[in-house]
């Protein structure tokens, strides 16, 4: 069974600058989640999809921020304008259904200079 | 609020030998509880889950944790570590009703010598 895939791997950009990450959850997995790991810190939730609705976005700055999974599958998050204090992995996470074990994939490694 | 302390940020041991590491958590009702690794470059893995009942929980890769209320504890235990536990490992309680929102510690880094 494949695993949580994200892309890319790793980014660099600039302040100001806008950036997009992808990630797709193991197959069938309803539930979605996006975290935020800033180094020396554990993940933070971001945002938590079912399906394709938001059920949880109570973190996740909507000043700069968003998210989308559209058809429910494949989740993007995008960052515009990305700050310098923004620079941290993003990690995604997929379960089959709420409360459920939840898989993470390996991250995206941000660095905004 | 629900919180989740680590209090060792970086903890040594020797090859075999036995490991603890310490979580304590806040919250008010019986919380959900979890311990994650994770190793360079990849993401967090699943060791093992506390939901009610036997206070003592095996997990896999011959980990185990204990509940202890009493406490607010949850340490994770390992009788006699290998060079590959090196790794991160994270603590985590589910929050209230929704136990998948989880919070995280802010982790121990694990290092074994030879």
């Amino acid at each position: 069974e494949a695993g949580v895939a994200q892309s890319p791997r790793y980014k660099i950009i600039e302040k100001r600058q806008s950036v997009a990450f992808w990630c797709n959850p193991i197959s069938g997995h309803a539930t979605l989640y996006w975290y935020q790991q800033i180094l020396g810190q554990g993940p933070k939730l971001l945002i938590q999809f079912q399906n394709n609705g938001v059920v949880d976005d109570s973190q996740l700055p909507k000043d700069r921020f968003s998210a989308e999974r559209l058809k429910g599958v494949d989740s993007t998050l995008k960052i515009q304008p990305a700050k310098l204090e923004d620079s941290a992995v993003y990690l995604c996470a997929s379960s089959s259904d709420r409360n459920n074990e939840q898989f993470f994939g390996p991250g995206t490694r941000l660095t905004v200079l | 609020a629900q919180s989740v302390t680590q209090p060792d940020i970086h903890i040594t041991v020797s090859e075999g030998a036995s490991l603890e590491l310490r979580c304590n958590y806040s919250y008010g009702a019986t919380p959900y509880l979890f311990w994650y690794v994770q190793s360079p470059g990849q993401g967090l893995q699943l060791l093992l889950k506390y939901f009610s009942g036997d206070t003592l929980v095996q997990g896999i890769k011959g980990f185990e944790a204990e509940f202890k209320r009493s406490q607010s504890s949850f340490n994770l235990r390992k009788p006699s570590v290998h060079w590959s536990d090196a790794a991160e490992y994270f603590c985590a309680v589910g929050a209230g009703w929704d136990t998948d929102k989880l919070i995280f510690g802010t982790g121990t880094r694990l290092q074994v010598f030879p």
